[in-house]
């Protein structure tokens, strides 16, 4: 079975310092990872996935995340946020190469003060 | 290229009324999936089309809950009779089958059960 844990509810940051959302993961098999971001009244973007290649992927809007097995974590980050990436944040795992059925987590809104 | 959509955006009814939920995927993806999101829990996958056959209904609640896709184009999700637990936020994706092909995802009609 697929499951994923977000550890943080809420995050808060200010302008121009990192983000770091974490995510952890539980799966049988060998997992493909997404980060999707929704933005008000939009529908979900895909942010980056991992599916068995770098274990470091990079996505849009300057985020990365980094898939740690030994951790099964994948935890998602920014080096400087921005205004406009607040919003509410979705880990979502899948088994391997498997598009069609996700297992999201519960959500990280991130808040960013100027 | 226009994205998913789906209407309406919000509906309010009375628990016993029946509403019908309408999902316009992009075009050209053969792949469907509504999911739902109750207040407070993660987004769920409810089922999956490929084209006009339902691939995996795993997570459709119960038997209140119809799911269609006549012709292969748009989908329609009907409720009947609602229930105050079936509140939520219904979310509908597409894909179009082919190696790591992402899920895109519409805005979500948000659904009030009085």
């Amino acid at each position: 079975a697929q499951s994923v844990t977000q550890l943080d509810s809420h995050v808060s940051v200010s302008e121009g310092t990192p983000v770091l959302l974490r995510c952890n993961y539980s799966s049988s098999y060998s997992p493909s990872l997404f980060w999707y971001v929704q933005h008000p009244n939009k529908g979900l973007q895909l942010l980056l996935k991992y599916t068995s290649a770098a274990t470091l992927v990079k996505g849009i809007n300057g985020f990365e995340a980094e898939f740690k097995k030994s951790e099964t974590s994948f935890h998602l980050t920014k080096p400087s946020a921005h205004m406009s990436d607040a919003a509410e944040y979705f880990c979502v795992v899948s088994l391997l190469y498997n598009f069609n059925k996700f297992y999201f987590g519960s959500g990280t809104k991130l808040n960013v003060k100027p | 290229e226009a994205g998913v959509t789906q209407f309406p955006s919000h509906s309010v009814i009375e628990k016993g009324q029946t509403v019908t939920l309408r999902c316009d995927p992009i075009s050209g993806h053969d792949n469907l999936y509504w999911y739902r999101r109750v207040m407070g829990k993660e987004i769920k996958f409810l089922l999956h089309f490929v084209k006009e056959s339902k691939q995996d209904e795993s997570g459709m609640p119960n038997n209140r809950f119809l799911a269609e896709r006549t012709g292969g184009t748009y989908s329609t999700l009907k409720v009947q009779p609602a229930e105050l637990e079936d509140s939520g936020v219904y979310f509908c994706a597409s894909r179009k089958t082919g190696a790591a092909n992402e899920q895109f995802f519409g805005p979500g009609t948000r659904l009030t059960v009085l």
